[in-house]
C-alpha cells in the first residue's frame, strides 16, 4: 500500500522557537494533503486542507500566520508552527490522498509527530 | 454542524469475545464512513469504508454497519485477540471536499 512519512516522529522545542514538520508521501503523488492535531485522549481535528502549488484552506479557529503550510510539490507538504507555546504540545498527523483519475476516497496516514514545547 | 460520538470510550473484554463498537453521527448526509485503528503513539491505519449506499463492508474478522437513516455505525470483531488491543476511530466523510470528521475513539483492550 501507499506509505507516508513524517519526520520528525518527535521533537522537543523551547518556548518560542519555530518547528517545521515534513509529510511526504514516498511512493504516489499526493493530490491533497491535509493536517490534523491530536490532544491527548482525543480525537484527530482538522487543522487544514493543502493542495499542490496552492494556498492552504485552514479550518475555523487555526490560526494560518501559526500554523505555516507549504506544499511545494506532489510529494512534500510542510507545517511550519511558528512561536510555538506549551499549548500547541500535541500530536500533529497528516495524510495525503492519491492523484488519479478517478475520484479515490483513500486518505493515506503518516505515523504522526509529537511535539513537546517546554 | 456534523458531530460524531463512539460508545463507548473505552472497553476491555477477555481473549475469545465478540465485540460491538458503536458510532453516531448527528447528519445523516453523509459521502461515507470509515473505520480506523490507531496504535498507541502511531499514526491510523484504515480498516473498513461504508459508502453512504451501502450496509455494511467486512474484511475477516471484523464486520462495519451503516444505517444512515438513524446516524450509527457498529463495528463488530469476532474472536478478539490480544493484538486487537488499539484505539478504534470512526470517520464520516460529509461531501467531496475530503475533509474527515473523527470521533473521539473507543480504546478497547483485549486481556490475553
Amino acid at each position: 500500500g501507499a506509505v507516508v512519512s513524517q519526520h520528525p516522529s518527535w521533537v522537543i522545542c523551547k518556548s518560542g522557537t519555530s518547528v517545521k514538520i515534513e509529510c511526504r508521501s514516498l511512493d504516489f503523488q499526493a493530490t491533497t494533503m491535509f493536517w490534523y492535531r491530536q490532544f491527548p485522549k482525543q480525537s484527530l481535528m482538522l487543522m487544514a486542507t493543502s493542495n499542490e502549488g496552492s494556498k492552504a484552506t485552514y479550518e475555523q479557529g487555526v490560526e494560518k500566520d501559526k500554523f505555516l503550510i507549504n506544499h511545494a510539490s506532489l510529494t512534500l507538504s510542510t507545517l511550519t508552527v511558528t512561536s510555538a507555546h506549551p499549548e500547541d504540545s500535541s500530536f500533529y498527523i497528516c495524510s495525503a490522498r492519491i492523484r488519479r483519475p478517478s475520484d479515490t476516497d483513500t486518505q493515506y496516514f503518516g505515523p504522526g509527530t509529537r511535539l513537546t514545547v517546554l | 454542524k456534523q458531530e460524531v460520538t463512539q460508545i463507548p470510550a473505552a472497553l476491555s473484554v477477555p481473549e475469545g469475545e465478540n465485540l460491538v463498537l458503536n458510532c453516531s453521527f448527528t447528519d445523516s448526509a453523509i459521502y461515507n464512513l470509515q473505520w480506523f485503528r490507531q496504535d498507541p503513539g502511531k499514526g491510523l491505519t484504515s480498516l473498513l469504508l461504508i459508502q453512504s449506499s451501502q450496509r455494511e463492508q467486512t474484511s475477516g474478522r471484523l464486520n462495519a454497519s451503516l444505517d444512515k437513516s438513524s446516524g450509527r455505525s457498529t463495528l463488530y470483531i469476532a474472536a478478539s485477540q490480544p493484538g486487537d488491543s488499539a484505539t478504534y476511530l470512526c470517520a464520516v466523510r460529509m461531501d467531496s471536499s475530503y475533509k474527515l470528521i473523527f470521533g473521539s475513539g473507543t480504546r478497547l483492550l483485549v486481556r490475553p
